[in-house]
């Protein structure tokens, strides 16, 4: 069972233009959404996040987007670089023993930015 | 700036050995986490720790075990190494305070069963 799906394996954007990763959930207890990206040979470096109680965080190019009534989030990264080619990865937040949290991850998005 | 270190890039052993993969944060987190990444299925939780000696399992801890016997340090252990277990491994930590504060990865450990 995917809590977290992220439905399109690869992206491919020219330069300049925006690029659009999306992510659905299923599970109303998610209280925090982050997205990740990475590099081949590297560990996921985190990106940006968003509370459950927003709908919107905006960090210099990058834009979450989060729509809890159809449960979907998106990021937008205005305008593409050939640099942000990397896999991207959505995860969701749940709380867990200890303050602790387990984050759920999608599969993955592969983003290529051609210049 | 969160340094997240793993001892090894890349590890080859061989079925039936014990493994162990290591891993050291220096910001004094409260929470670390091991996962490991395969093609098509993203990242997977193996096991979690919010304290010194705690441990709790994640979604897929069978045929591992992990240790946390300081701070900085959480050990994930190969009881019994298998082919199936050929994987790329990442260690992440994270603080516990009551701000949200995101996980933060080392650059994972590439290990091979042979």
């Amino acid at each position: 069972d995917q809590q977290v799906k992220q439905n399109s394996p690869s992206l491919s954007v020219q330069e300049g233009r925006i690029s659009i990763l999306n992510c659905d959930y299923t599970n109303s207890m998610f209280d925090y959404f982050l997205w990740y990206k990475k590099y081949p040979a590297e560990g996921p470096t985190f990106l940006i996040s968003i509370s459950s109680i927003k709908d919107k965080n905006e960090d210099g190019r990058f834009t979450v987007f989060l729509n809890k009534s159809a449960k979907h989030l998106s990021l937008h990264i205005v305008p593409s670089q050939p640099g942000d080619s990397a896999v991207y990865f959505c995860a969701a937040s749940a709380r867990l023993k200890g303050g602790s949290e387990k984050l759920v991850f999608g599969k993955g998005t592969k983003l290529t930015v051609n210049p | 700036d969160v340094k997240v270190t793993q001892s090894s890039r890349y590890l080859v052993k061989r079925t039936g050995e014990k493994v162990f993969l290591e891993c050291v944060q220096d910001m004094d987190h409260e929470n670390m986490f091991w996962y490991r990444q395969d093609p098509g299925l993203g990242l997977r939780l193996i096991y979690f720790s919010y304290d010194v000696k705690m441990k709790e399992k994640g979604d897929i801890p069978e045929g591992y075990s992990v240790s946390r016997e300081k701070k900085e340090r959480f050990s994930l252990i190969l009881e019994s190494a298998s082919t199936n277990q050929t994987s790329m491994y990442l260690c992440a930590s994270s603080s516990g305070d009551r701000v949200y504060q995101p996980q933060h990865f080392g650059d994972g450990t590439r290990l091979s069963i042979l």
